[in-house]
């Protein structure tokens, strides 16, 4: 069974600040792929990155970047020089091996609301 | 191209009422995955579904609750007897099919049961 563990329920930073969200999984595949959605107070779930098991490499863009670690089953988010508008609840999902039909159903951690104060 | 489109976005029910809700996928896309999302809570899924096949309603409550995913026309998520715990956002997702992509999300629809 696939889990995935955000512990951190809320962070709160203030504009400017650097901001790491945790995201910690377990699964016994091999194969599998982690991702993190944003959805801002409009409600909307926004897709932001998508990494599979083999790729170990670190992604940044722009001031987000991701690092994943299969050695301590992580996959953290961090926003450089936060803003306002980065205000939202983030949730991190682990889709494992293939399930029936062949494709792969996301399963999502609580979520880690990030209020930015000006 | 459209993305994941859900209708409607506000849905207000009595109890004891159907609600119907509508997920029209991307175009291309073949799998549709129907999540729910209680007031403070994470995403937990629900059904998965390929055109005219449900392949894993495990999260699907067993009474009430059904799906569809017809040739044509939206994909379907049906709460027969709402009562107020029915209350949450319903979020639909598509995704093209066999092999991993991420699955696009519509906006959900905010059931509430008054």
């Amino acid at each position: 069974a696939q889990k995935v563990t955000q512990a951190q329920t809320e962070i709160s930073v203030v504009e400017k600040e650097d901001v790491t969200l945790d995201c910690v999984y377990e699964t016994r595949d091999t194969t599998y792929y982690l991702f993190w959605y944003k959805q801002p107070p409009s409600g909307e779930l926004v897709f932001l990155i998508r990494r599979n098991s083999f790729d170990e490499q670190n992604e940044i863009s722009g001031r987000y970047s991701w690092n994943f670690q299969k050695s301590t089953s992580s996959f953290n988010f961090t926003i450089t020089a936060s803003q306002v508008v980065d205000s939202a609840v983030y949730f991190c999902a682990l889709s494992e091996g293939l399930g029936a039909g062949g494709s792969y159903i996301p399963t999502f951690g609580r979520g880690t609301s990030l209020i930015v104060h000006p | 191209n459209a993305g994941v489109m859900q209708n409607p976005r506000h849905l207000v029910r009595r109890r004891g009422q159907e609600a119907r809700l509508r997920c029209s996928p991307m175009k291309g896309h073949s799998h549709v995955y129907w999540y729910r999302q209680l007031p403070e809570e994470g995403l937990k899924f629900m059904v998965y579904l390929q055109k005219e096949n449900i392949i894993d309603e495990s999260g699907m409550p067993k009474e009430r609750f059904s799906a569809e995913f017809p040739k044509e026309g939206p994909s379907i998520l049906r709460i027969q007897q709402v009562v107020r715990g029915d209350s949450a956002a319903y979020f639909c997702a598509s995704s093209p099919g066999a092999g991993n992509t991420e699955a696009f999300f519509g906006q959900g629809t905010r059931l509430t049961v008054v």
